[in-house]
């Protein structure tokens, strides 16, 4: 069974900085692109970005409003995905959920989230 | 860029066809894919490239895509249907797409 286990969110100030990761279970993650898809309080969802496999390249993506401050990295021999997310702002506070990517078409497996709070 | 639009809310009684619409210049380039929310949860996937239902997806859940126009059915929708639906589909340079999201009441 597919386990996609979110963690290190939490309140940070505006312009702060956090480092969110995902356990990953139940696949052989390190075949796996996988993405970020975040979600405001009572809003819609929200692309963040996405990385693929080191067969393909490992590279990564992001949305425009997330491009230059959030990173996402890998460490395929631990099966977790990481969030690195800087220069914080109000608008970026949501639940934070990490999904599997399949074939770059669609997220077929999500994880709880983990929230991120961004306040002063 | 490409947008895609989705009305606010959809309500049907019990036992009724549901239909939420997602359109956008993506189509009928791209697929369209679409998830269920219900209060609390992670989103899950109900339909895949326009018109296929994932293994475990209920039956009543069905799509189509016609134009620049996707559309996710539910047949019979019951009580238990009720959350939010998103549409989504990939952009023109390596992104992905949500729509705004659509509240579907049962009652």
């Amino acid at each position: 069974e597919v386990q996609l286990v979110e963690s290190g969110g939490g309140l940070i100030k505006p312009g702060g900085s956090l480092r969110l990761s995902c356990a990953a279970s139940g696949f052989s993650f390190s075949k796996a692109r996988m993405s970020w898809v975040r979600q405001a309080p009572g809003k819609g969802l929200e692309w963040v970005g996405r990385i693929k496999s080191e067969t393909d390249g490992g590279t990564t993506d992001y949305g425009a409003p997330v491009k230059d401050r959030f990173f996402i990295s890998r460490d395929d021999s631990g099966n977790t995905l990481f969030l690195q997310m800087n220069s914080l702002r109000i608008e970026d506070t949501g639940m934070y959920y990490c999904t599997t990517i399949h074939r770059d078409y669609y997220f077929d497996h999500w994880g709880q989230g983990t929230l991120v709070t961004v306040s002063s | 860029s490409y947008e895609l639009t989705q009305p606010p809310s959809v309500s049907v009684s019990p036992g009724q066809t549901a239909r939420i619409t997602c359109s956008g210049d993506a189509f009928p380039k791209k697929y369209a894919y679409w998830y269920q929310q219900k209060s609390g949860q992670a989103p899950v996937l109900v339909i895949y490239e326009d018109d296929k239902r994932p293994s475990g997806i209920t039956e009543r859940f069905s799509g189509s895509s016609s134009g620049t126009m996707a559309t996710l059915i539910i047949s019979g929708a019951q009580v238990e249907d009720e959350g939010d639906y998103y549409c989504s589909s990939t952009g023109s340079s390596a992104n992905f797409l949500f729509g705004g999201g659509t509240k579907l009441t049962v009652l």
